[in-house]
């Protein structure tokens, strides 16, 4: 069955970096594009970024541009945020999800794994 | 990318049917057949419940449908159940090539 675990959350100091991973199993990590999705505390879901299946196409959003970066080693199964100039508005659980291969619908989530930015 | 919009909350008793709207634009929404709707329970991670406007992966129960009409798209919940109660997201492919989600709608069983 298709298990995604993220990993690598915690506490970290205004303008610190992090670094998040996904470990995928039970599918083709390769042939799938991913993404992570965050959720500050009681509130929404915010898209964060999505890389393609080769790695070759990645898009952010705007509130990460620049600070954040995806990555992924299908060798590995592997997906990746490296996560720098954190602020305080960064405070969230971070999931990763597969994106559907046709539809653009995240359809499996992780469990999440909780970035908290304060001094 | 602002957020797509949805009401804050809506309600209905067992049995009943509800409508949660997601009002976009013609760079999201409106322009492409790329909304989804999630279903999320506290302290648990989002699960897909409608795709590509009306699609119902598999598993999910047929008393979840979605449609969509210009820059809004519904998920309509009939014969509500107190397991329906939840927080509902849309998200949306946009013409910038990113995803949007919308600002949630808390569905409460009466």
């Amino acid at each position: 069955q298709v298990q995604l675990v993220e990993s690598g959350g915690g506490l970290v100091k205004p303008g610190g970096s992090l670094r998040l991973s996904c470990a995928a199993s039970g599918f083709i990590f390769s042939d799938y594009y991913m993404s992570w999705i965050r959720q500050a505390p009681g509130k929404g879901l915010e898209w964060v970024s999505y890389i393609s299946s080769s790695g070759s196409t990645i898009y952010y959003a705007d509130s990460v541009k620049g600070r954040f970066t995806i990555s992924r080693d299908n060798a590995k199964n592997s997906l990746y945020l490296q996560m720098n100039s954190l602020r305080a508005e960064d405070t969230a659980v971070y999931y990763c999800a597969r994106i559907h291969s046709s539809g653009w619908s995240f359809d499996y989530w992780g469990q999440g794994t909780l970035v908290t930015v304060s001094s | 990318q602002s957020a797509l919009t949805q009401p804050a909350s809506v309600s209905g008793s067992p049995g009943q049917s509800i409508t949660i709207s997601c009002t976009g634009t013609r760079s999201d929404v409106g322009g492409y057949n790329y909304v989804s709707w999630y279903q999320q329970h506290p302290g648990k991670a989002p699960k897909l419940m409608i795709c590509e406007v009306s699609n119902r992966p598999s598993g999910v129960s047929n008393r979840f449908s979605g449609s969509k009409s210009g820059n809004t798209a519904s998920l309509t919940i009939s014969g509500l159940q107190a397991e329906d109660e939840a927080d509902y997201y849309c998200s949306s492919y946009t013409s910038g090539s990113t995803l949007v989600f919308g600002t949630g709608t808390k569905v409460t069983v009466l």
